[in-house]
């Protein structure tokens, strides 16, 4: 198995508190992307990291943001928690940006269960 | 219309059938497709990619319809082990650009 996990598993916290979460690979993957799933809805992009201190947001942003320092750990931090971003966040990382199928193929993590009361 | 449909099922089947389920997908700059399989509480993990009219790994097939922009997945001597959540995902160009399909789930029955 790939070596991604993230951390921590799970968590319960409390609206208006700040929450991150991190996750870490040991591929040396160059890009690296945050995913929340819900019922419905399927994989959402939140956020995605091209290289250290390059990212750019996905598809629903609002409320997250993201830090890669190094080239194994991107974090997700949500400043300040709402009960609408209770959800299931998954890391992915990928070997590579370039227009080739087989290099865009995602490895997940095992996923982060947030609940926000 | 989405980027992406799939019947969310369950499809209940006994072991030993086959079955096969379908994604729709709109974007027809679609050039190749992702299959991931989703065990309940789990993360998903790629099942087979698809960059041309098919592909065929042992009980798995699956066959791309460009003309009517639809990708088939058959399982063929379903076992209890394939059920799980079965994801499409059509590739249009970088990873930050898949669009994922909510999944359709299969439940084989003794």
């Amino acid at each position: 198995d790939a070596g991604i996990t993230q951390s921590p598993r799970h968590k319960v916290t409390e609206t208006g508190t700040p929450v991150t979460l991190r996750c870490h690979q040991t591929e040396n993957h160059r890009y690296m992307y945050w995913y929340r799933q819900d019922p419905g809805h399927g994989l959402r992009l939140i956020h995605y990291s091209y290289g250290v201190k390059d990212t750019d947001k996905g598809e629903v942003s609002d409320g997250y943001s993201v830090s890669r320092s190094k080239t194994e750990d991107f974090l997700l931090t949500l400043e300040s928690a709402t009960s609408s971003q209770t959800s299931v966040y998954f890391c992915a990382i990928s070997e590579s940006g370039v227009e080739d199928p087989g290099a865009n193929v995602l490895t997940f993590g095992a996923g982060s269960r947030l609940t926000v009361l | 219309r989405k980027e992406v449909e799939q019947d969310p099922g369950p499809f209940n089947v006994p072991e030993g059938a086959t079955v096969a389920f379908n994604c729709t997908y709109s974007n027809s700059a679609s050039q190749s497709f992702f299959w991931y399989r989703q065990d309940c509480r789990k993360e998903p993990k790629l099942l087979m990619s698809v960059y041309s009219s098919g592909n065929e790994d042992g009980r798995f097939t699956a066959q791309l319809n460009r003309a009517s922009q639809y990708i088939s997945l058959l399982i063929r001597d379903s076992k209890l082990s394939d059920s799980a959540t079965y994801l499409c995902v059509p590739y249009t160009g970088g990873g930050n650009k898949l669009t994922f399909g909510t999944g359709t789930q299969l439940k084989v029955e003794l």
